[in-house]
Formats: structure tokens, sequence, C-alpha cells
């Protein structure tokens, strides 16, 4: 089975702020996908970004990017300008071959810092 | 617009004791899977359906079963609680993972196993 590492439980940021959130996995598959959850207190998980692993360029969505190194096996997120709404809890997932399962990181708590 | 709902939000009940888990999506989605979120490891799957009539296990299935009668619905059975399935349930389901690989989550349920 995959698997996927988020090694940092928690970060600050103060407003404003670039914060760069890592993520590993392992993996023997060649096609796979990519993403960022975001999970609020409310509960409610959030598709953030997504990347395909055949693209070689990264994945951008506003002030949401990510840094994807295929041999190195990883997948950071970078939010710019960051926010108090982002605050939350940063999932990073694997999507297989087959479309079929989903693996999930442990998560980052991110605190934004007024 | 009620997207994926799951009832009940929560639930306590005793060792032993059996309930379901409702999931129900008004998307015509033909995936729908089940996770659990526990503090420190993320969301792990349950099981999860690709289409009516179609279940299979995903990384952690004892003590639960599943059925799709109708592409709407896809409830979770816990047969005889145990304190280790005390945990937060969510419910996801996905029109095109191939294409967009985006899960469309319900709010949650409690469970607590006493």
């Amino acid at each position: 089975a995959q698997t996927v590492t988020q090694s940092q439980p928690e970060m600050s940021v103060q407003e404003a702020e670039t914060v760069t959130l890592s993520c590993t996995y392992d993996t023997s598959e060649s096609d796979y996908y990519l993403f960022w959850y975001k999970q609020p207190p409310s509960r409610q998980m959030i598709l953030v970004i997504r990347q395909e692993a055949y693209k070689q360029q990264n994945a951008t969505e506003n002030r949401f990017s990510v840094n994807f190194q295929k041999a190195a096996k990883s997948f950071s997120l970078k939010i710019s300008d960051s926010q108090l709404g982002d605050a939350a809890m940063y999932f990073c997932a694997y999507l297989s071959y087959n479309f079929n399962k989903f693996y999930f990181g442990s998560g980052t708590k991110l605190n934004v810092k007024p | 617009n009620a997207g994926v709902t799951q009832t009940p939000k929560f639930q306590v009940l005793k060792t032993g004791q059996s309930m379901t888990l409702q999931c129900a999506q008004d998307m015509n989605h033909e995936y729908m899977s089940w996770y659990r979120q526990d503090p420190g490891m993320g969301l792990r799957l349950i099981h999860y359906s690709v289409g009516a009539g179609i279940t299979d296990q995903g990384e952690v299935p004892n003590g639960y079963n599943v059925s799709r009668s109708t592409t709407e619905d896809f409830p979770l059975r816990l047969l005889s609680a145990a304190p280790s399935q005390t945990s937060v349930y969510f419910c996801a389901s996905s029109l095109d993972r191939a294409r967009t690989g985006e899960l469309f989550f319900g709010e949650g349920s409690r469970l607590t196993v006493l």
C-alpha cells in the first residue's frame, strides 16, 4: 500500500507571509494524482489543489502552489500571502493509478497569526 | 444543493452494539467511500464502491460492512462496536476521480464507543 507522510504536525505563519507544508509519499506506481485538502474547524474537507504525476509543471491555484518532485517523491504546498481564513488542518493525499483508493497523510495544523 | 449527507452527526454506543451510519449523495456520483479520522493518523479508507452493487475493502475494513444497492446510498454498518472504533467517520463521493480526483465529503459523524 502507498504511504503518505507529513512530518510537520503543526506550523505557524504570520498573516501576509508565506509558508510551505511538506509531504512525501512512497509508491511503485508511475501514474497517480496528488492532492492537498484543507479541513477548517467546521470539519468540512475542501480540495485545495491537485497535481497529475505525468505533468512536470507544478500546479497553481491563486495563492496556493505546489512543488512536485517526482523522483524525490515530494509534494509540498506553498501558501503565499497567508490569510486568517487559511488556518486549518491540511492533508496531503495520493490517488492510486486505478483511481480507486485515496491515501491521506496525518495532517499539518496551520496556525495563522494576525 | 444537499451534496453528501451523513447521519447521525453524533452517536454514543456501548461495546457490542451495532449501528449503521447513513450516507447519501444527490450528485449521481458513481464512486463513494468511507473514511475514519483519528488524531495523528489522518483519514484512513474503510470501504469504497465504484458503482451500485460493487464494493471493495480499503485499508481498515475489519469490523465494518457496506452495501451499495443504489447509486445514492452507501451505508456503513458496525456489526459489534468496540472502543477502538471510536472515531470521526467521513463519507465521500466523486464524479470523475480519474479526471479531477476531487472528493466531496460529508460533514462527518462522531462515534463514541464506551
